[in-house]
C-alpha cells in the first residue's frame, strides 16, 4: 500500500521567514495530495490540494509543488505569522479505479512561528 | 452546510464500559472514514465507508471495536468492553466520491476519548 513520509517533525521559523515542509510517497499511481492544518485541540482542515496533473498551485501566502518523477511533494508557507503555528500533515490517495479511496497521511510537522 | 457532526465531545468513563462515538456525515458525502489520533501513533485510519458499506476495516485495531453505519447521516464507532489505551480523540470525516478520483476529507470537532 501507499506509504508517506513527512519531514521535518517539528521546525521553527522567524516571523515573517517562510517555511518549507516535504513529503515523499511510495505509490506512483498516487494522483492526490492534500494538505491538512490542525491547530492545539481542533480538527484536521485543509489549506491546500494538489493534482497529479499540475506542478504547482498558491493560494496567497501557501504553495505547494509537486514532482511526479521523484514522487514528492512540499508545502510552502511565505511570510509567516503567529497564527501559522499549527501541526501540519499531508496526505496522498490513488485514484478510485484502484479500489481505494483512503487518505494516507504523513506523521505531522510541527511549526512553530516565534513572533 | 453545518460540516461533519460528533457527539459527544468529551466522554470520560471507567475501563471495562461500553462506549458509543457518533457521526453525522455532511449531506450527500457517500464516504464516511473513522479515525484514532493519539500522540504516539499520529492519525490511524480505522474503518471507512462507501455508501454505508465498510470498504475497509484493516485498521480497526481488535474486536472490541466494531463500527456501523445504518443509513447515510449516521455512524456509530463502539468499544466495548474499553481498556485505558483506547485513550485517543476519535475523529470522524466525510467526503464525496469524485470521478476522476482525490476529494478532501472534512473532519469533525473529534471525541476526547479518557478510559479510567
Amino acid at each position: 500500500g501507499e506509504n508517506v513520509e513527512q519531514h521535518p517533525s517539528t521546525l521553527s521559523v522567524q516571523e515573517g521567514d517562510s517555511a518549507v515542509i516535504k513529503c515523499t510517497y511510495s505509490d506512483s499511481a498516487s494522483n492526490y495530495f492534500p494538505w491538512y492544518k490542525q491547530e492545539l485541540g481542533k480538527r484536521p482542515q485543509l489549506i491546500i490540494d494538489i493534482r497529479s496533473n499540475v506542478g504547482e498551485k498558491k493560494d496567497q501566502r501557501i504553495a505547494v509543488t509537486l514532482n511526479k518523477t521523484a514522487k514528492h511533494f512540499s508545502l510552502h508557507i511565505t511570510e509567516t505569522q503567529p497564527e501559522d503555528s499549527a501541526v501540519y500533515f499531508c496526505a496522498a490517495s490513488i485514484p478510485p479505479n484502484f479500489g481505494n479511496e483512503k487518505l494516507t497521511f504523513g506523521t505531522g510537522t510541527r511549526l512553530t512561528i516565534i513572533p | 452546510d453545518a460540516g461533519v457532526i460528533q457527539s459527544p465531545r468529551h466522554e470520560v468513563t471507567e475501563m471495562g464500559q461500553e462506549v458509543t462515538l457518533r457521526c453525522k456525515p455532511i449531506s450527500g458525502h457517500d464516504y464516511l472514514f473513522w479515525y484514532r489520533q493519539t500522540m504516539m501513533r499520529g492519525l490511524e485510519l480505522l474503518i471507512y465507508f462507501n455508501n454505508n458499506v465498510p470498504i475497509d476495516d484493516s485498521g480497526m485495531p481488535e474486536d472490541r471495536f466494531s463500527a456501523k453505519m445504518p443509513n447515510a447521516s449516521f455512524s456509530t464507532l463502539k468499544i466495548q468492553p474499553s481498556e485505558p489505551r483506547d485513550s485517543a480523540v476519535y475523529f470522524c470525516a466525510s467526503s464525496i466520491r469524485n470521478g476522476t478520483g482525490g476529494q478532501p476529507q472534512h473532519f469533525g470537532d473529534g471525541t476526547r476519548l479518557s478510559i479510567l
